[in-house]
């Protein structure tokens, strides 16, 4: 399978614990996306990365969020001492930018329960 | 910022008649729309996109039409299968720089069999 792939599916963490996700996108897709998607909502852009430059965050991206891409392959989502309010599906996409196109391909996600 | 409106939110149709979704948008500036399918505990899936250079586009029994007059666009299924049951999700971004994308709501498709 060469799509998006994420990494746990699911977990579940206590209030105040640190956790990180990882994402690994599709071979050679210069742009990695995070989202963060809740029940019954569409996903909410969080940050984004092209290679391994971060170049927006959206205010949505509290200073507890951080998001790495350090060789532009993989990228990682740390959350620092988690709320209850942090919980939700985190969605991946990568997408190959080339002029005119920009297609987002998602992954399965990781599914963040804060208890 | 780009708000984007979906409707309805839900949506259920007997097998094998039609289903449209309608979306509008706010920002001017978007030029690209996409809409995805999402499934019970997957991620999204791109099922057609369409940008502004056009105003219809089909893929056998999907189709997608933009009005940038009015800023509105509309995901129509025909001959619909239960397979189609979902969550369906417009979105807007711009084609240019970064090109995040801003979701609607989603409309929960059931399929009647």
């Amino acid at each position: 399978d060469t799509g998006v792939s994420q990494d746990p599916r699911h977990k579940i963490t206590k209030r105040g614990q640190n956790v990180t996700f990882r994402c690994d996108p599709i071979s050679e897709h210069n742009r990695l996306y995070w989202y963060r998607q809740t029940l019954g909502q569409g996903p909410e852009f969080l940050t984004y990365f092209q290679n391994e430059a971060q170049l927006e965050k959206s205010r949505l991206l509290s200073d507890r969020f951080s998001a790495e891409r350090p060789k532009g392959s993989f990228s990682t989502l740390e959350i620092q001492r988690t709320e209850q309010g942090d919980s939700a599906m985190y969605l991946c996409a990568s997408s190959l930018r080339l002029v005119g196109t920009d297609t987002q391909y998602f992954g399965p996600g990781t599914r963040l329960t804060v208890l | 910022g780009e708000n984007v409106e979906q409707h309805p939110s839900t949506l259920s149709v007997q097998e094998g008649d039609s289903a449209v979704i309608k979306c509008t948008y706010s920002d001017s500036a978007s030029n690209y729309f996409p809409w995805y399918k999402q499934e019970l505990g997957k991620g999204p899936q791109l099922i057609i996109d369409i940008r502004s250079n056009v105003g219809e586009k089909k893929d056998q029994r999907i189709a997608v039409t933009l009005n940038k007059t009015a800023k509105h666009f509309s995901l129509h299924i025909t001959e619909t299968q239960p397979e189609d049951s979902a969550v369906y999700f417009c979105a807007a971004s711009e084609d240019f720089g970064n090109e995040k994308l801003t979701f609607g709501t989603g409309t929960r498709l059931t399929i009647i069999p």
